[in-house]
């Protein structure tokens, strides 16, 4: 099994919807999260890190589900700009490496 | 805002030769990272290094590749005779003890192995 998954997408959702993507990992011993945003042939570049208690940062609110061992990405009222690759990285704090998921391609369109 | 750096942002070798890619991480960072992405697909990693040594290293990492930190600044891959399967993005990443884990992304060398 993967250590962390994601859908692939694409989403393509109109400019305004809100839209939510998910991330499963698959080590309980799994205990840092973080969103980063990879636009093509960019480097990521951290969109937020997800708290246990969830954490909302503007338009984007990130939940962290523990029982269920995945954590989500609300991005509401979408603009052009959001349209990106969005990964999830997971950390096991005895371990510095991230483990990525292959990322959610989302479109906004207009 | 600092940042880290990263050059060449392109490199083509033909098979079989030495490369070096090279990346300055942001200042008071102590961790450092490689990591590498094939077209298409997620971001895989390589090594972690800290105090002047290597701390973790994936199975991708094997006697082709090492890294080095030469001075104060500079952190260095490199890779000894690359193949066609070493055509990747390769990211290095930095990061502090004191920055709630989160790693900092140089731009990326793009690595073309003919």
């Amino acid at each position: 099994r993967k250590e962390v998954e994601q859908d692939p997408g694409p989403f393509n959702v109109p400019e305004g919807a809100t839209v939510a993507f998910n991330c499963t990992y698959s080590n309980s011993a799994s205990q840092s999260f973080f969103w980063y945003r990879q636009d093509c042939r960019k480097e990521p570049k951290l969109l937020m890190s997800v708290y246990s208690s969830g954490n909302e940062d503007g338009r984007f609110t990130a939940q962290l589900n523990r029982a269920s061992q995945y954590i989500s990405l609300l991005i509401r009222d979408s603009k052009l700009s959001d349209s990106a690759t969005y990964l999830c990285a997971v950390k096991r704090n005895n371990f510095n490496k991230f483990y990525f998921g292959s990322g959610t391609k989302l479109n906004v369109k207009p | 805002e600092p940042e880290v750096t990263q050059t060449p942002s392109h490199q083509v070798t033909q098979m079989g030769q030495e490369v070096i890619l090279r990346c300055v991480p942001i200042s008071n960072h102590l961790y450092f990272y490689w990591y590498r992405q094939i077209l298409g697909q997620k971001v895989e990693f390589l090594v972690s290094f800290y105090n002047n040594e290597i701390s973790e290293k994936s199975e991708i990492f094997d006697d082709q590749f090492s890294v080095e930190r030469p001075d104060g600044s500079n952190f260095t891959l490199k890779i000894r005779s690359t193949k066609l399967e070493d055509s990747a993005m390769y990211f290095c990443a930095s990061n502090t003890q004191h920055s709630y884990n989160e790693q900092f992304f140089g731009p990326g060398t793009r690595l073309t192995v003919l």
